[in-house]
C-alpha cells in the first residue's frame, strides 16, 4: 500500500503564475488536509477536504487559493498569479476515518513551492 | 487561539543521553496531541497519539504524557541515538466548527552525534 504521494516534489514559478499540487491520499482514504510550512515557521492548516466537499478552509487564504478533491483522482491546491511569499512547502495529510483528529493523520513528502 | 510552544527549539546531545522535549498549549479543551518527526526535506511521521482522556502513550524508546489541565506534553527519548536526530513535532488538535484542526509548534530540531 502505497503512501501518501504528492506531485511534483519541486516546482519552481515565476511570479504571476499559477501553481498546481497534487496530493493521493493512501487507498481506501478519503479525508484529506493540505498544510503549509513557511520557512522558519511551523506547519500551518490550510483546508479539509473530503470527496467533492470542502469541510473546512478557514486556513486558506480568501484570494488566488483554491483547493479540490474530485470523485475521482487526486486532491488539487491551486495557487493563482503567485507571489515570492507563496514560497513554502507544501503538504498534504490522509486519514480513513472522519473525524480526522481520533487517528493518526498520513502525511506526503511535501512539494517545496519556489517562487522567482 | 490556540498557541502551542516547543522548547527547546534546538538540541545537541551525544549518544546515549535520555532526552525530554516539552510542548505547551494555550487551550486546555483539546481533543487529542500528537508527536511527530520530520526529517530535513521529507514528510512528517507520527511517533504517538494522546486522546484528550489519556495521560501518556509509549512506543520503543519514546514516552509521551499529556497534563491537560496545566496545558503541556513531554515526549521523553531513552537512550538517543545518532538516527533519532530529526526535528520533532508537537501537535494539537481541538474542535472548531465541527471540524478537527491541528495547531503545530515549530518543533524541536534534535541533534544526536555519535
Amino acid at each position: 500500500n502505497a503512501g501518501v504521494m504528492q506531485n511534483p516534489r519541486h516546482l519552481v514559478r515565476r511570479r504571476g503564475q499559477e501553481a498546481r499540487l497534487r496530493c493521493s491520499p493512501m487507498k481506501g482514504h478519503s479525508h484529506v488536509y493540505w498544510y503549509r510550512q513557511l520557512p522558519e515557521e511551523g506547519l500551518k492548516f490550510m483546508v479539509y477536504l473530503q470527496k467533492e466537499n470542502i469541510i473546512d478552509e478557514s486556513g486558506m487564504p480568501k484570494e488566488r487559493f483554491s483547493a479540490e478533491f474530485p470523485k475521482e483522482g487526486p486532491s488539487i491546491l491551486r495557487i493563482q498569479q503567485v507571489v515570492r511569499g507563496d514560497s513554502a512547502a507544501y503538504f498534504c495529510a490522509s486519514s480513513l476515518f472522519e473525524p480526522l483528529g481520533q487517528e493518526t493523520q498520513y502525511f506526503g513528502p511535501g512539494t517545496r513551492l519556489l517562487v522567482l | 487561539k490556540q498557541e502551542v510552544t516547543q522548547i527547546p527549539a534546538a538540541l545537541s546531545v551525544p549518544e546515549g543521553e535520555n532526552l525530554v522535549l516539552n510542548c505547551s498549549f494555550t487551550d486546555s479543551a483539546i481533543y487529542n496531541l500528537q508527536w511527530f518527526r520530520q526529517d530535513p526535506g521529507k514528510g512528517l511521521t507520527s511517533l504517538l497519539l494522546i486522546q484528550s482522556s489519556q495521560r501518556e502513550q509509549t512506543s520503543g524508546r519514546l514516552n509521551a504524557s499529556l497534563d491537560k489541565s496545566s496545558g503541556r506534553s513531554t515526549l521523553y527519548i531513552a537512550a538517543s541515538q545518532p538516527g533519532d536526530s530529526a526535528t520533532y513535532l508537537c501537535a494539537v488538535t481541538h474542535v472548531s466548527g465541527g471540524s478537527y484542526i491541528p495547531t503545530f509548534g515549530r518543533g524541536t530540531s534534535l541533534i544526536v552525534h555519535p
